[in-house]
């Protein structure tokens, strides 16, 4: 199967600073790849997508980069908001044109106010 | 209806019980798929439903068994329970496309 690494668990940044996650991964026979957000007591909420044909997706404050010959995914949220305080997640297909999700273990987002 | 709901929300259980939860996916939705999270942990696959027929399943045992019916509902059977399926369970539901949408999950400790 798949492998998705977030080599970072968790990352404190100042409101309105950059926040930058990272995701590694080791296939990229991938039709898109995506990011979930998760608050405590609730399930993974989907927040931004990026198709493999292309390097940049901007939806607002969240920016997506893919990086295919690294093999490397990554997401940019400007500015930080307090709201934004999460675990955030990397999954993707675990075949192309498969709907099953893998995960990575996450990246916990701490905005200080 | 609107959403992914989940029951129950918490639930506590003795080794070696059943335990059955379960999901209300969005109309439309013809994909379910269960998740188990252990603290600290990302989501795990179990497995996934189209149709009402098994159509994928993660590293889980046997004992992990599921049913989708006809009306956007969905199972999730685990028999025997063991002190290390205490974890929160996550349903997810997709009209066929990779956009899904999870609910709030069931917090299952195994006592």
């Amino acid at each position: 199967d798949q492998q998705v690494k977030q080599n970072s668990p968790s990352l404190s940044v100042q409101e309105g600073r950059i926040s930058i996650l990272n995701c590694d991964y080791t296939n990229s026979m991938f039709d898109y790849f995506l990011w979930y957000k998760k608050y405590p007591a609730e399930g993974p909420t989907f927040l931004i997508s990026i198709s493999s044909i292309k390097d940049k997706n901007e939806d607002g404050r969240f920016t997506v980069f893919l990086n295919k010959s690294a093999k490397h995914l990554s997401l940019h949220i400007v500015p930080s908001q307090p709201g934004d305080s999460a675990v955030y997640f990397c999954p993707h297909p675990t075949r192309s044109n498969d709907y099953k999700l893998s995960f990575g273990a996450g990246t916990t987002v701490t905005v200080r106010a | 209806e609107t959403g992914v709901t989940q029951s129950p929300t918490h639930l506590i259980k003795t080794r070696g019980q059943q335990v059955t939860l379960r999901c209300s996916s969005q109309s439309g939705h013809n994909t379910v798929s269960w998740y188990q999270q252990a603290l600290g942990q990302g989501p795990q696959f179990i497995f996934q439903y189209y149709r009402e027929e098994e159509n994928g399943r993660g590293n889980f045992p046997p004992r992990f068994s599921g049913l989708q019916f006809p009306n956007y509902s969905s199972e999730l059977n685990v028999n025997a329970l063991e002190l290390d399926d205490s974890a929160l369970y996550l349903c997810a539901s997709s009209p066929d496309t990779y956009g899904y949408t999870f609910g709030s999950g069931t917090r299952l400790t195994v006592v």
